[in-house]
């Protein structure tokens, strides 16, 4: 069966420290790859999403950068984080059938002081 | 463009009550239609979701969701409800055929279920 993981669970950085976390995939092969933003605990927002190696789309400019590096690696990434940058972010995956569905990871809880 | 509305943001029912969790949406074609549930500081759970066929749908924990095209709607219940099954819950909707990455998602509804 398929498993998602996502570290670190929580996080808290200083403003202008740099960030990095990571999601990876097992029991699948070139899924599609996607990191959600949740503030306060209500509505997703698509960060990135991916469909292969070093594919990567962003869906709203940011200062935010995704990776894929490996076929079941996702990372996200930003060189100074801002307040603003502070939320709940989820991981997903799917395959490349529209229909299949998206799988959460558990989630990283970032807050920025 | 595609759209999913959850009008309410929240919904309070008492134990045992039947609940809905109500959801429409908006997409050119035919949908493909997903529920999801969020506990606190949890990931989103898969609950079920409608592709084609049979307009009633079951799926985790109990629920079951109807598709009602006329109404492009895709209302979530469950006869019986649970104080366990308060929660955060997600409609999203993405359109068949449509491109990869514009699965869309609802604000989400609280659901409270008291004792």
């Amino acid at each position: 069966s398929q498993t998602i993981h996502q570290w670190p669970a929580t996080l808290v950085q200083p403003v202008g420290s740099p960030l990095s976390l990571e999601c990876t995939v097992e029991g699948t092969s070139n899924p599609n790859l996607y990191w959600y933003r949740q503030a306060a605990g209500r509505g997703l927002q698509l960060l990135f999403y991916s469909v292969g190696i070093g594919q990567i789309s962003s869906e709203v400019p940011q200062n935010l950068s995704a990776s894929r590096p490996q076929d079941r690696q996702f990372i996200l990434s930003s060189k100074k984080l801002l307040l603003s940058d502070s939320g709940f972010y989820l991981c997903a995956w799917e395959t490349g059938t529209a229909g299949y569905g998206q799988y959460f990871g558990p989630g990283t809880r970032l807050t920025v002081t | 463009a595609q759209s999913v509305a959850q009008p309410e943001d929240q919904v309070n029912v008492a134990e045992g009550n039947p609940l809905t969790v109500k959801c429409t949406y908006s997409v050119s074609g035919n949908p493909y239609l997903f529920w999801y549930v969020q506990y606190p500081n949890r990931g989103l759970q898969f609950l079920l979701k409608y592709i084609t066929g049979d307009n009633l749908v079951k799926g985790s924990y109990g629920f079951e969701a109807e598709f009602n095209k006329s109404q492009t709607s895709f209302h979530l219940k469950k006869p019986s409800a649970l104080v366990s099954d308060s929660a955060l819950y997600f409609c999203a909707v993405r359109a068949y055929g449509g491109s990869q990455g514009n699965l869309i998602f609802g604000k989400g509804t609280k659901l409270s279920v008291k004792p």
